[in-house]
């Protein structure tokens, strides 16, 4: 059975860098493209990028250069870090996994809140 | 505001069904691009109800479906249950953007 996780802090200060972890268990990171969402409180769902093991990723070019994915294969692991954080920023973060099309993502976790304040 | 329109809002008695529209354009769904439905619970994880237009995983009940025509994609749900209550995303694939892209989300309400 495929687990997604996140996990990271619940507030960040306005300009800092969150970093959030994605622990997946049921499957090896190495062979699937991973994902990152969010979805701001009361608004839609915001792809924020994807990665694979051989150091493939695609980001959305609307967070411009703000946002680095990378892989820990020792822990089954993958990470988003979001520099410059603002208020805009404050969202539910999903992590997913691409699924059977390339273009859908077959299993989610539960997502982690993460708020930005001072 | 998402790139993809659907309803905020659907209802149905127990038993009847829905239809859940979602609406692109010429750069996402009209270009070809496959659509997937997501059903989610709050405090749960998404889960992948459709994909490729039209194919359900493994454990989907047939109660649920999906068709796409043009620009647009639908998800449908026959016979109705308490447990479908939830918000009901679309999302496909956009090459102007370049960008993975969703619909606002539908919540379903069962009378």
């Amino acid at each position: 059975q495929v687990q997604l996780q996140e996990s990271g802090p619940g507030l960040v200060r306005p300009s800092e860098t969150l970093s959030l972890t994605c622990t997946v268990s049921g499957a090896s990171i190495s062979s699937y493209y991973w994902h990152w969402i969010r979805q701001p409180p009361g608004k839609g769902l915001e792809w924020l990028g994807r990665m694979f093991i051989r150091g493939t990723t695609d980001y959305n070019t609307s967070l411009k250069s703000r946002v680095t994915m990378s892989v820990d294969t020792s822990k089954n692991q993958f990470s988003l870090k979001v520099e410059s954080m603002t208020a805009a920023d404050t969202a539910l973060y999903f992590c997913a996994r691409g699924g059977y099309t390339g273009y859908d993502l077959d299993y989610w976790g539960r997502g982690t809140l993460v708020t930005v304040s001072s | 505001q998402s790139v993809l329109t659907q309803p905020p809002s659907v209802s149905g008695a127990p038993g009847q069904g829905v239809t859940i529209s979602c609406t692109g354009s010429s750069s996402n769904i009209g270009a070809g691009y496959a659509v997937h439905w997501y059903q989610h619970l709050p405090a749960t994880a998404p889960k992948l109800l459709i994909y490729g237009n039209n194919n359900r995983p493994s454990g989907v009940p047939d109660r649920f479906s999906g068709s796409k025509s043009g620009t647009s994609a639908f998800l449908a749900i026959t016979g109705l249950q308490a447990d479908d209550e939830a918000d009901y995303y679309c999302q496909s694939y956009d090459n102007s953007l370049s960008a993975w892209v969703f619909g606002g989300g539908t919540e379903l309400t069962v009378l």
